[in-house]
C-alpha cells in the first residue's frame, strides 16, 4: 500500500543546513508529484514546494527561494528536501505529501502524507 | 497567493451535535472549464500528519465516515460534522489547490463541550 516514510529528527545550529528524506514505496514513484509542507510548533500548515520525482520540474514557494532544494533519486524512490541557512524560525515538523493526480497534473489535493520529521534549530 | 481564512478559530460542540467550520478564499477556486472547486479539507490529530477528508469541495475520501460533508462553491465553503463523536476532536484545515502555490487556512480547533 502507499506509504511515505521520512527520515528521523534532526537538531541543527543556526546557519547550518538540513536534508530530510522521504521514501515512497508501494506505488509507481514517477507517476505522482511530491510536495513538502512544514508546521511550526502550535502553528498551521505551510506549503514549501513541489517536485516531479522523475527529476524534472520543481517549484518552490517564494518564501523559500534560494534556501530550499528538492531532489529525487528514482533508484530508491526517495525525494529529499534540503533547507540551508537555518534559523530558529525554521524549527518545525516537515512533511512530504503526495499530490493525487497523475503527472503532469499539478493541481490536485494531497492524498498521502509522511509521518513528519522534526527539525530543531538551536544554538 | 490565494489567502484562505477559516472561521471560527476554535469551536466546542457537544457530543452528538452538529459542528460547522467555514472557509473563505480570497479569490474563486472554481475552475469554469470543468466546474470543479479546487478545495480540500484535512483533519489533524495531535502528533499525527494531516489526513484527507474531503476533496473537490464535497467528495468524501474513501473510508471517511459519512457524518463528514463538504459544501460550497467559488469562495465560500463549509465542512459539517453532522453528529460529533469523541474521535473527531482535532484541528481541521481547508486548502486550495487551484493555484500552483497551494495555501491552507489557519486551522480550526474542534473540542468537546
Amino acid at each position: 500500500q502507499v506509504q511515505l516514510v521520512q527520515s528521523g529528527a534532526e537538531v541543527k545550529k543556526p546557519g547550518a543546513s538540513v536534508k530530510v528524506s522521504c521514501k515512497a514505496p508501494g506505488y509507481t514513484f514517477t507517476n505522482y508529484y511530491l510536495h513538502w509542507v512544514r508546521q511550526a510548533p502550535g502553528q498551521g500548515l505551510e506549503w514549501m514546494g513541489i517536485i516531479n520525482p522523475s527529476g524534472g520540474s520543481r517549484t518552490y514557494a517564494q518564501k523559500f527561494h534560494g534556501r530550499v532544494t528538492m531532489t529525487s533519486d528514482t533508484s530508491t524512490s526517495t525525494v529529499y528536501m534540503e533547507l540551508s541557512s537555518l534559523r530558529s524560525a525554521d524549527t518545525a515538523v516537515y512533511y512530504c505529501a503526495r499530490g493525487s493526480g497523475y503527472i503532469p497534473a499539478t493541481r490536485y489535493y494531497f492524498d498521502y502524507w509522511g509521518q513528519g520529521t522534526l527539525v530543531t534549530v538551536s544554538s | 497567493d490565494i489567502v484562505m481564512t477559516q472561521s471560527p478559530d476554535s469551536l466546542a460542540v457537544s457530543l452528538g451535535e452538529r459542528a460547522t467550520i467555514n472557509c473563505k478564499s480570497s479569490q474563486s477556486v472554481l475552475y469554469s472549464s470543468n466546474d470543479k472547486n479546487y478545495l480540500a479539507w484535512y483533519q489533524q490529530k495531535p502528533g499525527q500528519p494531516p489526513k484527507l477528508l474531503i476533496y473537490w469541495a464535497s467528495t468524501r475520501e474513501s473510508g471517511v465516515p459519512d457524518r463528514f460533508s463538504g459544501s460550497g462553491s467559488g469562495t465560500d465553503f463549509t465542512l459539517t460534522i453532522s453528529s460529533l463523536q469523541a474521535e473527531d476532536v482535532a484541528v481541521y484545515y481547508c486548502q486550495q489547490y487551484y493555484s500552483n502555490t497551494y495555501t491552507f487556512g489557519q486551522g480550526t480547533k474542534l473540542e468537546i463541550k
